[in-house]
């Protein structure tokens, strides 16, 4: 069983249009993310939910929504998509939200975002 | 938060151990290190953590010094599949936050 699986695993779609990348859990745990991967192979976080409350929006264009119905879902909707957005995007998840603790990050396999 | 510095790739045999440096000098008393690897196209995946002692488990060594300013990632016996790029990472002072650098791109060859 996967662990941390989403959807789409390729999308490619038009500028202006507004898409969403589904992500699911099944570790149970109560917290979740969303990372961006960009060309050059940084990965950055984007966003952290602790029991389906938001705890991390690192100054991402609001045009990113992520929407937690539950603990162990966090999609991830965007509105007029940009080239820049072009991107893998990958979701994760950990048990806890503690600073120091040593709790382990599960990635999922990625979404590969191109935009044209 | 803690920044890492790794080199940007290395060579290892077949079969040899790999031995992946990081340097962590800002690191804090209760951050953790943690390694990531990840293979073309796929999620990263975790391989170990530590905080102040050695820590093995079935995958890999994790060597951090005692001033904690940097650690080593031992693979013993390095195979073909062990081609990944790795990330060293210390935890984000805001909570759950990992942050990725640029990680050292590990070649084992035949």
């Amino acid at each position: 069983d996967t662990a941390v699986s989403q959807t789409p695993k390729y999308l490619v779609t038009q500028m202006g249009n507004d898409k969403s990348i589904k992500c699911e859990q099944n570790l149970g745990h109560d917290t979740m993310y969303w990372y961006k991967q960009d060309s050059k192979k940084f990965l950055k976080i984007m966003f952290s939910y602790n029991n389906k409350e938001l705890i991390i929006n690192e100054t991402v264009p609001n045009r990113f929504s992520p929407k937690s119905p539950d603990k162990a879902h966090l999609n991830l909707h965007i509105n007029s998509l940009e080239l820049g957005d072009s991107a893998v995007y990958f979701c994760a998840s950990s048990q806890g939200f503690s600073r120091h603790s040593g709790n382990t990050i599960y990635f999922g396999e990625g979404s590969w975002l191109t935009v044209v | 938060d803690a920044k890492t510095t790794q080199p940007t790739s290395m060579d290892c045999a077949e079969g040899r151990a790999a031995n992946l440096p990081c340097n962590h000098s800002t690191i804090s008393g209760n951050e953790y290190v943690y390694w990531y690897r990840q293979i073309h196209s796929q999620g990263p995946q975790y391989i170990i953590h530590g905080l102040k002692n050695n820590e093995t488990n079935e995958m890999a060594s994790l060597i951090i010094t005692e001033d904690r300013k940097s650690s080593t990632l031992i693979l013993p016996h390095a195979t073909l599949r062990d081609t990944a790029v790795y990330y060293c990472i210390v935890r984000g002072n805001t909570g759950n936050q990992f942050y990725f650098g640029t990680g050292t791109s590990l070649t084992v060859i035949p």
